[in-house]
């Protein structure tokens, strides 16, 4: 089956850094991934809908300077979040569409959890 | 705003029990309900449901949609520990943004 890696798995950072999460699809194209984000007993929030080769679509809300996402490659998206705070802390989970199937199939990473002290 | 809500939030039953868990929608153009379950890490995908009546089925799991009262059950029987985890129901509606809007989930916790 698809397959969608996540590096790193988790990550502790001091306040006001950048971290860099990276979202890979294996042994499949993905033109479409996305960023979720899942606070403690909170469901998954959309963050932001990435398509390979054009700017990155963000949900109300969600601050694009902030969490900066690229996607350069049909097996690659990363997320950037920039200046880190405490608040940001929370576990980010990609997912990929498999090329030319419908919205339903999207395969997920194993998630990265951050920590900002 | 498109919603989803789960009930109940978390469950605690023994082994052998028989749980159902509940997904109402409230959405603009329906497209499909999916449900997920999710463990420690990423959730891996259940069943996907598009039409009424009609029940998916795998294994002790098995989940039926309603979209007239717009609403999802997801049946475990004769539930095993390792079914502990987290239940995520999620909808996506047709046209615009083709997105994942999910519930908050249920978990279950099953005991020996």
């Amino acid at each position: 089956g698809a397959v969608v890696s996540q590096h790193p798995s988790w990550v502790i950072c001091k306040s006001g850094t950048s971290v860099k999460i990276e979202c890979r699809s294996l042994d499949f194209q993905a033109t479409t991934m996305f960023w979720y984000r899942q606070f403690p007993k909170q469901s998954l929030m959309l963050m932001a809908t990435s398509n390979e080769g054009s700017k990155a679509t963000y949900e109300q809300g969600v601050e694009k300077d902030k969490f900066l996402i690229n996607h350069a490659s049909l097996t690659l998206s990363t997320l950037t979040v920039t200046s880190a705070h405490p608040e940001d802390s929370s576990f980010y989970i990609c997912s990929a569409r498999v090329f030319g199937t419908g919205p339903e199939t999207q395969y997920f990473g194993p998630g990265t959890r951050l920590l900002v002290l | 705003e498109d919603k989803v809500v789960q009930s109940p939030l978390s469950l605690v039953v023994h082994e052998g029990d028989t749980v159902t868990l509940n997904c109402s929608y409230e959405v603009t153009n329906f497209r499909s309900l999916l449900w997920y379950k999710q463990e420690k890490k990423a959730p891996t995908f259940l069943f996907m449901l598009t039409s009424s009546g009609i029940e998916k089925k795998s294994g002790r799991l098995s989940s039926i949609l309603d979209k007239k009262e717009l609403f999802s059950i997801l049946n475990i029987t004769a539930t095993q520990t390792g079914d502990s985890a987290v239940y995520l129901c999620a909808v996506i509606t047709q046209g615009g943004s083709e997105k994942l809007v999910f519930g908050k989930g249920t978990k279950l916790t099953v005991n020996p």
